[in-house]
């Protein structure tokens, strides 16, 4: 089935310096999402890619959809400590908005102030 | 964003009793909404898709006299756990595609089944 490798598995970084993560796949992705989880919370949305070489940015958060449709990179600049969580990317294939999402392993994000 | 609403955030029950979740879309309608699985320091792992006015599509291994999903409505479905064992304790979480692209999760449930 398919699968993506996300990486790193986990990052823990001063607070200020940039972050940057990545997933790969075996096979094609239509759209690329990348999403932010909290302890005991349901993921949150960050970024949503659907083209093909787009650079997507939203605040201090900045994400490539990779233009072979298998991979994609998230980075946050200037790092915050409420930056700290787990980020997961996830993908979807076929046409339309199915919502059925492949995701990532989780990169954890811990930042020290 | 679409928000997706899911309650309880957390239940507690005695094994071999059965709890159900529910998960809504509040401000769209969903035709079809999903139920993943999370355990610790885990990624999220889909278990079935549910489809308003049709039978659930599930996951392989995933046991459907165990998991009932019903979704009754174009803006609700639930999750029931059926006889539930310690094994069952988990995270749960639903979500719903909204628009061209987008996905938005409900805030979760803790299951812990003692």
């Amino acid at each position: 089935g398919q699968q993506l490798n996300q990486s790193p598995q986990s990052m823990f970084i001063q607070e200020g310096e940039d972050v940057s993560m990545n997933c790969t796949s075996s096979s094609i992705f239509n759209t690329w999402l990348w999403y932010k989880q909290d302890p005991g919370e349901g993921p949150v949305l960050l970024i949503a890619l659907y083209k093909a070489g787009e650079l997507t940015s939203n605040g201090r958060l900045t994400a490539q959809f990779g233009i072979t449709r298998k991979d994609s990179f998230l980075n946050i600049s200037a790092s915050i400590p409420s930056d700290v969580g787990i980020y997961f990317c996830a993908g979807q294939s076929g046409s339309g908005n199915t919502g059925k999402l492949i995701f990532g392993q989780g990169t954890t994000l811990q930042v020290k102030p | 964003g679409a928000v997706v609403s899911q309650h309880p955030s957390w239940v507690i029950c005695k094994s071999g009793t059965s709890v159900k979740i529910e998960c809504r879309s509040l401000d769209f309608q969903a035709t079809t909404m999903f139920w993943y699985r999370q355990f610790p320091k885990q990624s999220l792992m889909l278990m079935a898709t549910s489809n308003e006015g049709s039978k659930a599509t599930y996951e392989q291994g995933v046991e459907k006299d165990k998991f009932l999903i019903n979704h009754a409505s174009l803006t609700l479905s639930t999750l029931t756990v059926t006889s539930a064992h310690p094994e069952d304790s988990s995270f749960y979480i639903c979500s719903a595609p909204f628009g061209t692209f987008e996905a938005f999760f409900g805030q979760g449930t803790r299951l812990t089944v003692v």
